[in-house]
């Protein structure tokens, strides 16, 4: 399986914006750049996904390198709320629903009020 | 949004004894459903994957005989800890998908098991 490395840790400060990133060196032309992220004593829950292009939604932006061999997870205002583990996977492309999401050890992301 | 719910969200039991936790599609129907387990300051780490009516596929080095999952139905599959010892104390998250295209997986909220 492609591998991904993110920091351990980051600290941010309320309402400023975060940049989360991750590399992917082994990605394969078919390997879709998921993010998820975990708060203490919960499930993970789905932040947003993306292939080749930069995606945006309500939660976060995805930017993706060109080379694909990189990706960068933007909150654009981060709350107290968004303090989690964020953990970004590479999830192998194609139909069926199989799959297997192989979590890494993420990135402790710390919001100082 | 899709959701899955886990039951119970925390259980303690004695050593030697079973506990059943039950996973469940509660707004759509899950053609695949996932068991991880995770340790305390650790990552998730995928136990098993089984599919509707099919027995599970387990990833290697968990023992299938110690874990039973049962996925009878679209909405429901169950992971079975038998003969628990402190050692398989975790917390234990399913995750549900429903197939398609696009094949995103839906997280439960856990179920922290003691074993004491």
């Amino acid at each position: 399986d492609a591998k991904t490395t993110q920091p351990n840790s980051m600290e941010s400060n309320e309402e400023e914006p975060v940049h989360l990133p991750c590399n992917h060196s082994t990605i394969s032309g078919t390997d879709y750049i998921h993010w998820y992220r975990q708060l203490p004593s919960q499930g993970p829950e789905y932040v947003i996904h993306g292939l080749t292009s930069n995606v945006n939604n309500r939660m976060a932006s995805l930017a993706i390198a060109e080379d694909r061999k990189s990706s960068t997870l933007i909150l654009h205002r981060a709350t107290l709320r968004d303090a989690a583990v964020y953990y970004c996977i590479l999830r192998v492309g194609g139909g069926g629903s199989n799959y297997k999401l192989t979590f890494g050890k993420g990135t402790l992301l710390t919001v100082n009020p | 949004g899709a959701v899955v719910s886990q039951h119970p969200s925390w259980v303690i039991c004695k050593s030697g004894t079973s506990v059943k936790i039950e996973c469940r599609s509660l707004d759509f129907q899950a053609t695949t459903m996932f068991w991880y387990r995770q340790f305390p300051k650790q990552s998730l780490m995928l136990m098993a994957t089984s599919n509707e009516g099919s027995k599970a596929t387990y990833e290697q080095g968990v023992e299938k005989d110690k874990f039973l999952i049962n996925h009878a139905s679209l909405t429901l599959s169950t992971l079975t800890v038998t003969s628990a010892h402190p050692e398989d104390s975790s917390f234990y998250i399913c995750s549900a998908s429903a197939g398609g295209s696009y094949n995103e997986q839906f997280f439960g909220p856990g179920t922290r098991l003691t074993v004491l």
